[in-house]
């Protein structure tokens, strides 16, 4: 069964603002993940974050994680029109058995 | 460049028949996963394979099988039993629990 449920579903924003989509589940994880998905390709991993950690920063990409509620949200800065894309977050079960979400589709407009 | 090959970007198959996707990796990945995706929809696992000769059912394995006889090839087979066999269908690898490397994808459709 699905565990992440990611909120919203669809975002558009003006390029040059920041996009933060929300990542929620349901049991204990070793570790999220998010990954990004152009259409029609595979998915591109984009961060990890473990269990023991808060946040985390990748070039323009910050993740939170907060166990406490089983919430994460990844934060793009300065959002291009290259990041037109599916954002995907994944638990992972152990031994990278991931349990991935529904995805945000993000449209950067010009 | 080291890499996910994953064939044909496009299959057309009619209703009834069995088909393999083929999935190979040039990464000296030891685990490998299938998962599908359907429009609008998050990854389901369907099998992973762990170590070569041995593999694991995932979440939605009902109407599908996998081999691993060799590390750099994981075939899917879509039985005749798949009820909705219609779909995109990735293979992804990883090593030492590391991020999932994925190919591009088949899209898979029924007829």
């Amino acid at each position: 069964s699905q565990q992440g449920e990611e909120d919203p579903q669809a975002l558009s924003i003006q390029e040059g603002e920041n996009a933060t989509m929300n990542c929620s589940y349901k049991t204990s994880i070793n570790n999220l993940q998010w990954y990004r998905q152009n259409s029609g390709r595979g998915l591109v991993h984009l961060i990890l974050i473990r269990s023991n950690e808060r946040e985390k920063h990748s070039g323009r990409l910050r993740v939170t994680l907060d166990t406490s509620k089983k919430s994460s949200s990844l934060l793009i800065t300065a959002s291009r029109a290259a990041d037109t894309a599916s954002y995907f977050c994944a638990t992972d079960r152990g031994a990278q058995k991931l349990v991935f979400g529904q995805g945000t589709r993000l449209t950067i407009n010009p | 460049d080291g890499g996910i090959t994953q064939s044909p970007k496009y299959l057309f198959r009619k209703e009834g028949q069995n088909v393999t996707l083929s999935c190979e990796q040039n990464l000296n990945h030891d685990a490998m996963y299938w998962y599908r995706q359907d429009p609008g929809q998050g990854l389901r696992l369907i099998y992973y394979s762990q170590i070569v000769n041995d593999f694991q059912k995932g979440d939605i394995a009902e109407g599908y099988s996998v081999s691993r006889e060799k590390k750099e090839s994981f075939p899917l087979t879509v039985t005749s039993a798949q009820k909705n066999p219609t779909a995109f269908y990735l293979c992804a690898s990883s090593t030492n629990n590391s991020p999932l490397h994925f190919g591009n994808g088949t899209r898979l459709t029924v007829t």
